[in-house]
């Protein structure tokens, strides 16, 4: 499959901004996700930005993407200790099959 | 909302039983999905399905197989299960639409022992 990584462990306080980044691969990616996972659950979809933006905000996240470098990101303000979680960056290449393709994964811990 | 459900939320099997996981979604998804999750390797995908008795290998499809008889509805299967396949299980479905956006069950915990 493709290569999407991320960092596995970010750790902030309370109140603080959380920059989760990733990068990707594929260059045709049409759609880029970011999708969160608490504890025991599935995953939720936070938010999605289409390829031919740059930037995109919704209330307290950001998402800026960099399509030269590959290089997406996820900023959360006022971080929340109710934010702590697993947050996924997934990529949808459009062959045939229109799949996602996940990264691995950053666990975010917001310190009281 | 929709909806997604997976029938257990933990299992505990034995080696070399057959084993079933259930999804069912309730919005008229044409596309399901499921995935194995385990710590830092994310989310792989083992077999989707666009259409009913339709399906697709993902990028880890041994040791598992897959059924769709009713477009709600799309069952894993291991037939003869192994300690290596002990993990979490997601099940996601999605329109076939420009974004794709795919909608999680809340995972099955399957233990292998």
């Amino acid at each position: 499959g493709e290569d999407v990584e991320q960092s596995l462990f970010l750790s902030v306080r309370e109140g603080d901004s959380s920059v989760i980044n990733c990068t990707y691969t594929d260059s045709s990616s049409t759609y880029l996700y970011w999708y969160k996972q608490e504890p025991g659950a599935g995953l939720q979809l936070l938010t999605y930005i289409f390829s031919n933006m740059d930037m995109k905000q919704d209330q307290r996240l950001t998402v800026l993407l960099n399509k030269k470098d590959k290089h997406l990101s996820l900023r959360i303000a006022d971080t929340q200790t109710g934010d702590s979680a697993i947050y996924f960056c997934a990529e949808l290449v459009e062959t045939g099959a229109n799949n996602l393709f996940f990264g691995t994964g950053t666990r975010l811990t917001v310190i009281p | 909302d929709v909806k997604v459900t997976q029938s257990s939320r933990y299992l505990v099997k034995r080696t070399g039983e057959k084993v079933f996981l259930e999804c069912v979604q309730d919005m008229d998804h044409e596309n399901m999905f499921w995935y194995r999750q385990d710590p830092g390797l994310g989310l792989r995908l083992i077999y989707f399905s666009y259409d009913v008795k339709m399906k697709e290998k993902g990028d880890i499809p041994e040791g598992y197989s897959v059924s769709r008889e009713k477009k709600e509805r799309f069952s894993l299967i291991l037939e003869s299960a192994s300690t290596n396949q002990t993990s979490m299980y997601l099940c996601a479905s999605s329109l076939f639409s420009p974004g794709n956006i795919q909608y999680f069950g809340a995972g099955t915990r399957l233990s292998v022992l």
